[in-house]
């Protein structure tokens, strides 16, 4: 199985401000097909996950622009160029570049 | 705009099976383009994909979870469906179903939480 490690586990961020959350897998998440399957997914309180970013960098349907993915190789990051209240929740990134597995969730919070 | 709802016991009993439906709305599950997924988030593994099911019945089960996991799909009723067997307090969590397109996890549901007590 790919294991994916996030970094921070916590991140509090005040309004406006950025925010950045890394995920390092523990091998290339290619797919055969040559493509990296390596999504962001945004989790509220009480409500299921949500996609926010595919394949890296692409931002799903009406996912604000404030939201931006990068990465290459085993490493990748999730930016939010300046935080919202709305923002708060827990973060994950995943790959279904394999058998899909999940990392282990980023808390953001408002300072 | 597609919706999908889980629906379940709530409460199963150690080594008895857990069965849960995910029913779909507003658009067909009897697509080439979607994929349909179980996944739980419990509180000792967090997130974990279960499996995934195509229209025909295709599946695809998680190795570690393979042995336990059973699912299929109602056409008809615009339904796909996960037994998970022999449970055990460790599969107390909340079950999802979501939507996959081109490993894309799209939609999901709002989960179901079960829980296993005697």
């Amino acid at each position: 199985d790919i294991v994916l490690t996030q970094t921070p586990l916590s991140s509090v961020v005040s309004l406006g401000q950025p925010a950045s959350i890394s995920c390092r897998s523990s091998q290339s998440p290619v797919h055969s097909d040559g493509h990296i399957y390596l999504s962001w997914l945004h989790q509220r309180p009480g409500q299921p996950p949500r996609l926010l970013i595919y394949e890296i960098s692409n931002r799903f349907s009406e996912v604000p622009e404030r939201f931006s993915g990068s990465g290459a190789g085993t490493y990748f990051t999730l930016t939010i160029s300046s935080v919202e209240a709305e923002d708060v929740g827990i973060y994950y990134c995943m790959q279904a570049s394999g058998f899909p597995t999940f990392g282990q969730g980023t808390k953001l919070e408002i300072k | 705009q597609l919706h999908l709802q889980e629906s379940g016991p709530g409460l199963v009993q150690p080594s008895e099976p857990l069965s849960l439906i995910c029913s779909a709305s507003g658009g067909s599950i009897s697509t080439s383009y979607y994929n349909w997924a179980w996944i739980r988030q419990t509180p000792g593994k967090g997130l974990e994909w279960i499996g995934s099911i195509s229209y025909t019945g295709s599946t695809y089960i998680s190795p570690s979870l393979k042995s336990r996991v059973t699912m299929s799909v109602d056409t008809a009723r615009n339904q796909f469906s996960l037994t998970l067997t022999s449970v055990t307090a460790a599969d107390t969590g909340v079950y999802y179903c979501a939507s996959v397109r081109l490993n894309r996890f799209q939609l999901w549901g709002q989960g179901t939480r079960v829980t296993v007590s005697s």
